[in-house]
């Protein structure tokens, strides 16, 4: 069974900290992985992706990905009240396409 | 990214009836996915739909109550046919870029 687990939150954090969201997935083969905010009533937006192990930085986010340990991460610097949202982890496991999503995490970040 | 619309927004239907979602790209993708999102849930995939082929059915999903059309390397429909109120939810398309995907703006369908 292919999994993607994240934790549901929500996650709240003061403004301007660093918010630290986590994603692990089961397939070790995997090559993909992807990080899609959603907001309340609105459809997923794709934010970063990375392919390899290590850091890949856009701005105030970074995504981490660790494929020894099988487990991905997104770091939002400097957090705004307008990074509140559901932040969902997608994992592409093989050649087809398909992506396979973890549940999402609540963020809420504190004025 | 494409940019993708969906039509209808929204919509309120009753039992038993069919609702036809449309997805237009603007740009000719060879994949495109159908979705549905629960509140409060993640997505789950229903079917993936390629230009001059069946669509692929997910597991809890069949053809006769989710028929989707592929007409054209811009164009998906999906019917959800004979509904019930657990078919209450957000429909969403989806096309695939290298190996992410971009979405339409989904289209929330309430079942009375």
């Amino acid at each position: 069974q292919k999994e993607v687990e994240q934790n549901s939150g929500p996650l709240s954090v003061p403004e301007g900290a660093i918010a630290s969201l986590n994603c692990t997935y089961s397939d070790r083969g995997s090559q993909s992985f992807f990080w899609y905010r959603q907001y309340s009533g609105k459809s997923p937006e794709l934010i970063m992706f990375i392919y390899s192990n290590g850091d890949k930085e856009d701005g105030r986010f970074t995504a981490q990905l660790n494929k020894a340990s099988q487990y991905v991460s997104l770091l939002i610097r400097d957090s705004q009240p307008s990074d509140s949202a559901t932040y969902l982890c997608a994992v592409n496991m093989d050649s087809n396409y398909q992506l396979i999503w973890g549940a999402g995490t609540k963020l809420i970040i504190k004025p | 990214s494409a940019v993708i619309s969906q039509k209808p927004s929204r919509d309120i239907c009753q039992r038993g009836t069919s609702l036809t979602i449309q997805c237009q790209v603007d740009s000719q993708v060879t994949m495109m996915f159908w979705y549905r999102q629960q509140p409060g849930q993640s997505l789950t995939l229903i079917a993936t739909a390629n230009q001059g082929s069946e669509a692929t059915y997910e597991s809890g999903f069949v053809i006769d109550k989710f028929p989707i059309s592929r007409p054209n390397l811009t164009f998906s429909t999906l019917t959800v046919s004979n509904m019930s109120p657990e078919d209450s939810s957000i429909y969403l398309c989806s096309v695939a870029g290298t190996y992410e995907q971009y979405f339409g703006p989904g289209t929330r369908l309430t079942v009375t």
